[in-house]
Protein backbone atom coordinates (compact mmCIF):
# COMPACT_ATOMS: atom_id res chain seq x y z
CA UNK A 1 0.00 0.00 0.00
CA UNK A 2 1.58 3.03 -0.82
CA UNK A 3 -1.17 5.19 1.49
CA UNK A 4 -1.51 8.56 0.54
CA UNK A 5 -0.08 10.16 -2.52
CA UNK A 6 0.08 13.66 -3.41
CA UNK A 7 1.10 15.67 -6.88
CA UNK A 8 3.42 17.70 -7.31
CA UNK A 9 5.85 17.65 -4.51
CA UNK A 10 6.53 21.31 -4.99
CA UNK A 11 5.18 24.21 -7.58
CA UNK A 12 5.80 27.50 -8.26
CA UNK A 13 2.74 29.49 -9.79
CA UNK A 14 2.48 33.37 -10.79
CA UNK A 15 -0.42 35.59 -9.28
CA UNK A 16 -3.95 34.41 -11.59
CA UNK A 17 -2.64 31.18 -12.67
CA UNK A 18 -4.27 28.04 -12.44
CA UNK A 19 -3.69 24.79 -10.63
CA UNK A 20 -4.21 21.47 -9.59
CA UNK A 21 -3.36 19.21 -6.80
CA UNK A 22 -3.68 15.63 -7.07
CA UNK A 23 -4.79 13.31 -4.35
CA UNK A 24 -5.28 9.49 -4.05
CA UNK A 25 -5.23 6.72 -1.29
CA UNK A 26 -5.20 3.09 -1.92
CA UNK A 27 -6.81 2.58 1.19
CA UNK A 28 -10.62 1.74 0.47
CA UNK A 29 -11.14 5.15 3.31
CA UNK A 30 -14.66 6.84 2.55
CA UNK A 31 -13.69 9.90 3.64
CA UNK A 32 -10.72 12.54 2.17
CA UNK A 33 -9.94 16.13 3.47
CA UNK A 34 -7.59 18.79 2.20
CA UNK A 35 -5.81 20.93 4.77
CA UNK A 36 -3.66 23.88 4.40
CA UNK A 37 -0.85 24.24 6.60
CA UNK A 38 0.99 28.31 7.42
CA UNK A 39 3.24 29.06 10.12
CA UNK A 40 1.47 29.59 13.59
CA UNK A 41 -1.85 28.27 12.21
CA UNK A 42 -1.98 24.94 11.90
CA UNK A 43 -3.83 22.91 9.77
CA UNK A 44 -7.20 24.17 8.49
CA UNK A 45 -9.31 22.51 6.61
CA UNK A 46 -10.09 23.54 2.92
CA UNK A 47 -12.79 20.83 1.70
CA UNK A 48 -13.83 17.63 2.45
CA UNK A 49 -15.64 14.53 1.01
CA UNK A 50 -17.30 12.37 3.39
CA UNK A 51 -17.98 9.57 0.44
CA UNK A 52 -17.76 9.69 -3.01
CA UNK A 53 -19.81 11.88 -5.04
CA UNK A 54 -19.84 14.61 -2.24
CA UNK A 55 -17.99 17.58 -1.24
CA UNK A 56 -18.88 19.82 1.48
CA UNK A 57 -16.62 22.95 2.25
CA UNK A 58 -14.41 23.03 4.92
CA UNK A 59 -13.25 25.75 7.63
CA UNK A 60 -11.19 28.53 4.66
CA UNK A 61 -12.84 27.11 0.86
CA UNK A 62 -12.62 30.69 -0.77
CA UNK A 63 -10.67 30.45 -3.69
CA UNK A 64 -10.41 26.59 -4.22
CA UNK A 65 -12.71 24.52 -5.56
CA UNK A 66 -12.67 20.06 -5.22
CA UNK A 67 -13.68 16.85 -7.33
CA UNK A 68 -14.17 13.40 -5.86
CA UNK A 69 -13.16 11.84 -9.05
CA UNK A 70 -13.90 8.20 -7.59
CA UNK A 71 -13.37 7.14 -4.31
CA UNK A 72 -9.59 6.48 -4.58
CA UNK A 73 -9.19 10.45 -5.78
CA UNK A 74 -9.83 13.75 -4.51
CA UNK A 75 -8.27 16.79 -6.50
CA UNK A 76 -8.24 20.41 -5.11
CA UNK A 77 -7.97 22.95 -7.81
CA UNK A 78 -7.16 26.73 -7.78
CA UNK A 79 -8.50 28.80 -10.67
CA UNK A 80 -6.75 32.37 -10.06
CA UNK A 81 -3.45 31.53 -7.47
CA UNK A 82 -3.04 34.34 -5.59
CA UNK A 83 -0.12 34.81 -3.14
CA UNK A 84 -2.28 34.72 0.30
CA UNK A 85 -2.50 30.67 -1.24
CA UNK A 86 1.09 30.15 -0.43
CA UNK A 87 1.19 27.33 1.94
CA UNK A 88 1.61 23.63 2.76
CA UNK A 89 -1.44 21.59 1.43
CA UNK A 90 -2.42 17.88 3.07
CA UNK A 91 -4.48 15.80 1.69
CA UNK A 92 -5.52 12.86 4.63
CA UNK A 93 -8.21 10.14 4.17
CA UNK A 94 -10.22 8.02 7.07
CA UNK A 95 -11.54 4.57 6.61
CA UNK A 96 -15.25 5.03 8.70
CA UNK A 97 -16.84 7.35 10.22
CA UNK A 98 -16.34 6.73 14.20
CA UNK A 99 -14.01 9.57 15.69
CA UNK A 100 -11.76 7.57 16.43
CA UNK A 101 -10.86 6.60 13.16
CA UNK A 102 -7.27 7.75 12.44
CA UNK A 103 -6.71 9.82 9.61
CA UNK A 104 -3.65 9.59 7.08
CA UNK A 105 -1.93 12.16 5.45
CA UNK A 106 0.21 12.32 2.12
CA UNK A 107 3.30 14.28 2.20
CA UNK A 108 2.33 17.49 1.62
CA UNK A 109 2.58 19.78 -1.44
CA UNK A 110 4.88 23.14 -1.30
CA UNK A 111 2.93 25.49 -3.34
CA UNK A 112 4.78 29.22 -3.26
CA UNK A 113 2.32 31.48 -5.65
CA UNK A 114 4.61 35.07 -6.56
CA UNK B 1 -17.17 25.97 17.68
CA UNK B 2 -14.48 23.36 18.87
CA UNK B 3 -11.05 24.64 19.17
CA UNK B 4 -7.50 23.12 20.39
CA UNK B 5 -5.34 25.19 22.70
CA UNK B 6 -1.49 24.61 22.63
CA UNK B 7 1.40 25.78 24.25
CA UNK B 8 3.63 27.79 21.51
CA UNK B 9 6.97 26.59 21.09
CA UNK B 10 9.95 26.42 20.32
CA UNK B 11 10.11 23.60 23.11
CA UNK B 12 14.41 23.19 23.74
CA UNK B 13 15.43 20.63 25.85
CA UNK B 14 18.62 18.88 26.18
CA UNK B 15 18.63 15.24 25.19
CA UNK B 16 17.22 12.70 27.81
CA UNK B 17 15.28 15.35 29.34
CA UNK B 18 11.18 15.35 30.59
CA UNK B 19 9.54 16.52 28.06
CA UNK B 20 5.75 18.26 28.44
CA UNK B 21 3.59 19.84 25.81
CA UNK B 22 0.49 21.21 27.09
CA UNK B 23 -3.48 20.47 25.56
CA UNK B 24 -6.41 21.97 26.41
CA UNK B 25 -9.79 21.75 24.37
CA UNK B 26 -12.94 22.77 24.13
CA UNK B 27 -15.60 20.98 22.42
CA UNK B 28 -19.34 19.74 22.86
CA UNK B 29 -20.02 16.37 24.09
CA UNK B 30 -17.39 14.21 24.28
CA UNK B 31 -14.45 14.60 21.84
CA UNK B 32 -11.79 11.93 20.73
CA UNK B 33 -8.31 13.24 21.11
CA UNK B 34 -5.21 13.14 19.12
CA UNK B 35 -1.45 13.71 19.07
CA UNK B 36 0.08 13.95 15.70
CA UNK B 37 3.93 14.56 14.86
CA UNK B 38 5.62 15.75 11.96
CA UNK B 39 9.15 15.22 10.92
CA UNK B 40 10.56 18.06 8.82
CA UNK B 41 9.69 17.59 5.32
CA UNK B 42 7.20 14.99 5.73
CA UNK B 43 3.03 14.73 6.83
CA UNK B 44 1.39 14.59 9.96
CA UNK B 45 1.81 10.48 11.67
CA UNK B 46 -0.94 9.82 14.46
CA UNK B 47 1.61 9.52 17.63
CA UNK B 48 -1.46 7.89 19.60
CA UNK B 49 -4.99 8.79 20.85
CA UNK B 50 -7.46 8.62 23.19
CA UNK B 51 -10.81 7.87 22.70
CA UNK B 52 -13.23 8.56 26.49
CA UNK B 53 -11.91 10.28 29.58
CA UNK B 54 -9.44 9.12 31.46
CA UNK B 55 -8.07 6.70 28.77
CA UNK B 56 -4.01 6.96 27.96
CA UNK B 57 -2.91 6.92 24.40
CA UNK B 58 1.10 5.72 24.44
CA UNK B 59 3.20 4.66 21.78
CA UNK B 60 7.58 5.39 21.30
CA UNK B 61 7.87 6.02 25.17
CA UNK B 62 5.12 9.11 24.47
CA UNK B 63 2.43 9.37 26.72
CA UNK B 64 -0.89 11.68 27.26
CA UNK B 65 -3.68 10.99 29.45
CA UNK B 66 -7.89 12.54 28.34
CA UNK B 67 -8.83 14.46 31.33
CA UNK B 68 -12.23 15.50 30.80
CA UNK B 69 -12.44 17.55 34.47
CA UNK B 70 -9.83 19.90 33.01
CA UNK B 71 -10.47 19.54 29.14
CA UNK B 72 -6.31 18.70 29.14
CA UNK B 73 -4.30 15.94 26.83
CA UNK B 74 -0.67 16.97 28.19
CA UNK B 75 1.55 15.11 25.78
CA UNK B 76 4.55 13.28 28.77
CA UNK B 77 8.08 11.81 27.51
CA UNK B 78 10.51 10.37 29.92
CA UNK B 79 13.41 10.86 28.19
CA UNK B 80 13.54 12.65 24.71
CA UNK B 81 15.98 11.87 22.37
CA UNK B 82 16.99 14.17 19.60
CA UNK B 83 15.37 12.38 16.51
CA UNK B 84 12.50 13.30 18.66
CA UNK B 85 12.77 16.69 17.38
CA UNK B 86 9.72 17.69 15.21
CA UNK B 87 6.57 19.37 15.20
CA UNK B 88 3.28 18.28 17.30
CA UNK B 89 -0.12 18.85 16.90
CA UNK B 90 -3.00 18.39 19.57
CA UNK B 91 -6.16 17.58 17.45
CA UNK B 92 -9.66 16.36 18.23
CA UNK B 93 -12.69 15.23 16.50
CA UNK B 94 -16.04 16.09 17.95
CA UNK B 95 -18.42 12.96 18.50
CA UNK B 96 -21.35 14.88 17.07
CA UNK B 97 -21.74 15.39 13.05
CA UNK B 98 -19.21 14.88 10.33
CA UNK B 99 -15.96 14.11 11.77
CA UNK B 100 -13.68 16.89 11.10
CA UNK B 101 -9.94 17.18 12.34
CA UNK B 102 -9.82 20.36 14.64
CA UNK B 103 -5.68 21.22 15.60
CA UNK B 104 -3.97 23.20 17.40
CA UNK B 105 -1.38 25.70 16.21
CA UNK B 106 1.45 22.85 16.97
CA UNK B 107 4.44 23.08 19.04
CA UNK B 108 7.72 22.60 17.77
CA UNK B 109 10.64 20.39 20.14
CA UNK B 110 13.88 21.18 19.55
CA UNK B 111 16.05 18.47 21.08
CA UNK B 112 19.82 19.27 21.52
CA UNK B 113 23.00 16.24 22.39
Amino acid sequence: NAGVTQTPKFQVLKTGQSMTLQCAQDMNHNSMYWYRQDPGMGLRLIYYSASEGTTDKGEVPNGYNVSRLNKREFSLRLESAAPSQTSVYFCASIKGQGAAETQYFGPGTRLLVL
Amino acid sequence: GDSVTQMEGPVTLSEEAFLTINCTYTATGYPSLFWYVQYPGEGLQLLLKATKADDKGSNKGFEATYRKETTSFHLEKGSVQVSDSAVYFCALIANTGFQKLVFGTGTRLLVSP
